[in-house]
């Protein structure tokens, strides 16, 4: 069965440095993989996709995440971290015909000032 | 102009109350879906629709009942409210072809006392 796993419920960080949040996938199929930012109170947003075209992917507010077929990983990544990032993200995965995400069980990001 | 939007956002009833909640999206998309985030934040899939037909029900309690009028809107209608059915309810929307991301709604906050 397909599933995602995202290492570490919760992850703190300066304000400044470099965010990085895991993400792993089980599949044998190509997957689609997706990151999602959800704000307190409010839906999910989509930061980034990959769907097999280019393997580094760059998304909105400065994050970028790279599909790594042979570690079956997609870390998110942004360079210096803004209080405004601190959000629960979710790593997803689908794929052709599924009609439907799955996520990993989500993280927590908190920025310190 | 909101692309999937859910009433209400808040609902608080009592147990054993039935209770509906309702989708639009005005994106154009074929397929709907519900999402239950549970306390921990944990987003599971209840249900997708493909231009009114389901084609996903993941063993949901058949108290849970979704309807579909036109492939624009996806209510969630639920009975017998339990104190178990308090969560976070989302909608969301895509086209039907895999590597295509979902829209969310704001969702809806239920709880049941």
């Amino acid at each position: 069965a397909q599933s995602v796993t995202q290492l570490g419920s919760h992850v703190s960080v300066s304000e400044g440095a470099l965010v990085l949040l895991r993400c792993n996938y089980s599949s044998s199929v190509p997957p689609y993989l997706f990151w999602y930012v959800q704000y307190p109170n409010q839906g999910l947003q989509l930061l980034l996709k990959y769907t097999s075209a280019a393997t580094l992917v760059k998304g909105i507010n400065g994050f970028e995440a790279e599909f790594k077929k042979s570690e079956t990983s997609f870390h998110l990544t942004k360079p210096s971290a803004h209080m405004s990032d601190a959000a629960e993200y979710f790593c997803a995965v689908s794929f052709q015909g599924a009609q439907k995400l799955v996520f990993g069980q989500g993280t927590r990001l908190t920025i310190n000032p | 102009d909101t692309a999937v939007s859910q009433t209400p956002k808040y609902l608080v009833t009592q147990m054993g109350n039935d209770k509906s909640i309702k989708c639009e999206q005005n994106l154009g998309h074929d397929t709907m879906y519900w999402y239950k985030q549970d306390s921990k934040k944990f987003l599971k899939i209840m249900f997708s629709y493909n231009n009114k037909e389901l084609i996903i029900n993941e063993t949901v309690p058949n108290r849970f009942s979704p309807k579909s009028p036109d492939k624009a809107h996806l209510n969630l209608h639920i009975n017998s409210l339990e104190l178990g059915d308090s969560a976070v309810y989302f909608c969301a929307s895509s086209q039907l072809t895999g590597g295509t991301e979902a829209f969310f709604g704001q969702g809806t906050r239920l709880t049941v006392v």
